[in-house]
């Protein structure tokens, strides 16, 4: 157990739909980083956050948007969905943004999206 | 931007036996973290072992240890007395220390251990 929390595990929708996902970091990481996973593909990096302000961007789509909240949860919106969103969403966390700082990235279970 | 390869898709092993899963970077920093990522069929995203590019002593844990060298921007993973549990996706992965701490993946090769 990473102490990286991710919900929901499985989500199952419609294209078009919008969806939340949500991630709650280790205790006392004030990084998070999101990224998505599709099938038998490796990872690509979309936004990463640290102590509420992006720091960031990758490859993400102007439809998914997210944030990271003063309790340090953060959530990733995924609006207009399309069936090629479906995918593995894993949250990470780390400890600090500043450079030096010798921290790991650990990570959520992640949350299975699938769109029909 | 900082690049990671991986460029065996897929690698085989028998049980007990010791493999070496390769990574190549690029960059133009000095400083820098490097990892391998485990995988299992579960999906979850498990760190095997991490580097610090200031070492030049190779991170060993348990069954698990690196050959770091710097030079050649090589990062390989040897896995020794490899058992069934160690089948699943391996992830290289380079994280930046100036570009706002970035992670970057390779690939990933997929481990088959055999009995």
């Amino acid at each position: 157990d990473s102490g990286v929390t991710q919900t929901p595990k499985h989500l199952i929708t419609a294209t078009g739909q919008r969806v939340t996902l949500r991630c709650s970091p280790r205790s006392g990481d004030l990084s998070v980083y999101w990224y998505q996973q599709s099938l038998d593909q490796g990872l690509q990096f979309l936004i990463q956050y640290y102590n509420g302000e992006e720091r960031a961007k990758g490859n993400i789509l102007e439809r998914f948007s997210a944030q990271q909240f003063p309790d340090l949860h953060s959530e990733l919106n995924l609006s207009s969905l399309e069936l090629g969103d479906s995918a593995l969403y894993f949250c990470a966390s780390s400890v600090s943004f500043t450079s030096g700082s010798r921290d790991t990235q650990y990570f959520g279970p992640g949350t299975r999206l699938t769109v029909l | 931007a900082q690049t990671v390869t991986q460029s065996q898709p897929e690698m085989s092993v028998q049980e007990a036996e010791t493999v070496t899963l390769s990574c190549t970077y690029d960059t133009s920093e000095s400083d820098y973290y490097l990892f391998w990522y485990k995988q299992p069929p579960s999906r979850q995203m498990i760190l095997v072992i991490r580097q610090e590019a200031y070492k030049q002593q190779n991170a060993t844990e348990n069954r698990f240890s690196v050959n770091f060298q710097k030079a050649a921007k090589s990062f390989s993973l040897k896995i020794s007395d490899s058992q069934l549990g160690d089948a699943a996706m391996y992830f290289c992965a380079y994280r930046s220390l100036l570009n706002f701490n970035k992670f970057y993946f390779g690939s990933g090769t997929k481990l088959n251990v055999k009995p």
